[in-house]
């Protein structure tokens, strides 16, 4: 069936080293979403891509969305503390009468080694 | 504030007991979602709401039951629940179920079945 995975499952890096998570699709999406979790609290919608070939940044946060919109990836520059947590995409797949459903990918779990 | 408030924050019960969990949305979404959160599967739908009506369950044992008596106030409810069912719960609402906008998260019900 249709599904978002996405790699790696988790990460370890030192603090200052970057850090990316892709995101693959078995069908072409509309748009990917990311989203973070700290620890203990609940996900959060960072970011919004539609278009192909879209680049998006926030700070030290690179999104990117493929040229066949079937996968995406986050991209974190020098990272902090600040940035543990795991990272989701989310895609919406149809899921049948005319309604889609988002697909969450498994997520990344980045921690970061002071 | 999220937009999406979800009580109790935890809640510990006997696997004999009944109790349901609340989610309310302040943001006009017409759909909103039950999930289960835990360590061996990160994000795993449970069910979605549209407009007051049930449109997906994910296999779902029936010691769980939903009800949705508006389109801003979503319950869950508990009944004979066994070990395994300790997680953490998070209540979600969107725009619509396109898939095109972001889903809002509540802070979750932390679950624990003794």
């Amino acid at each position: 069936g249709q599904q978002v995975m996405q790699i790696p499952q988790y990460q370890h890096v030192q603090e200052g080293e970057d850090f990316t998570t892709y995101c693959n699709s078995s069908t072409t999406l509309s748009n990917i979403q990311w989203y973070k979790q700290r620890p203990g609290g609940h996900p959060v919608f960072l970011i919004q891509l539609v278009k192909s070939g879209e680049v998006k940044k926030q700070k030290r946060l690179t999104f990117q969305f493929g040229e066949a919109k079937k996968n995406s990836s986050l991209h974190i520059t020098a990272t902090q503390t600040t940035d543990v947590g795991t990272y989701f995409c989310a895609g919406p797949l149809y899921s049948g009468a005319g309604s889609y459903q988002l697909t969450f990918g498994k997520g990344t779990k980045l921690s970061v080694i002071p | 504030e999220t937009g999406v408030t979800q009580t109790p924050r935890h809640l510990v019960m006997g696997m004999t007991n009944k109790k349901s969990l609340k989610c309310e949305q302040h943001l006009g979404h017409n759909a909103m979602y039950w999930y289960k959160q835990s360590a061996k599967k990160p994000l795993e739908l449970m069910f979605v709401y549209s407009l007051e009506e049930r449109v997906e369950n994910n296999s779902v044992p029936s010691r769980f039951s939903p009800e949705c008596p508006n389109s801003s106030h979503l319950f869950l409810h508990l009944h004979t629940l066994q070990p395994e069912d300790s997680a953490l719960y998070l209540c979600a609402s969107s725009l619509d179920l396109l898939g095109t906008g972001p889903q809002h998260f509540g802070d979750g019900t932390r679950l624990s079945i003794l």
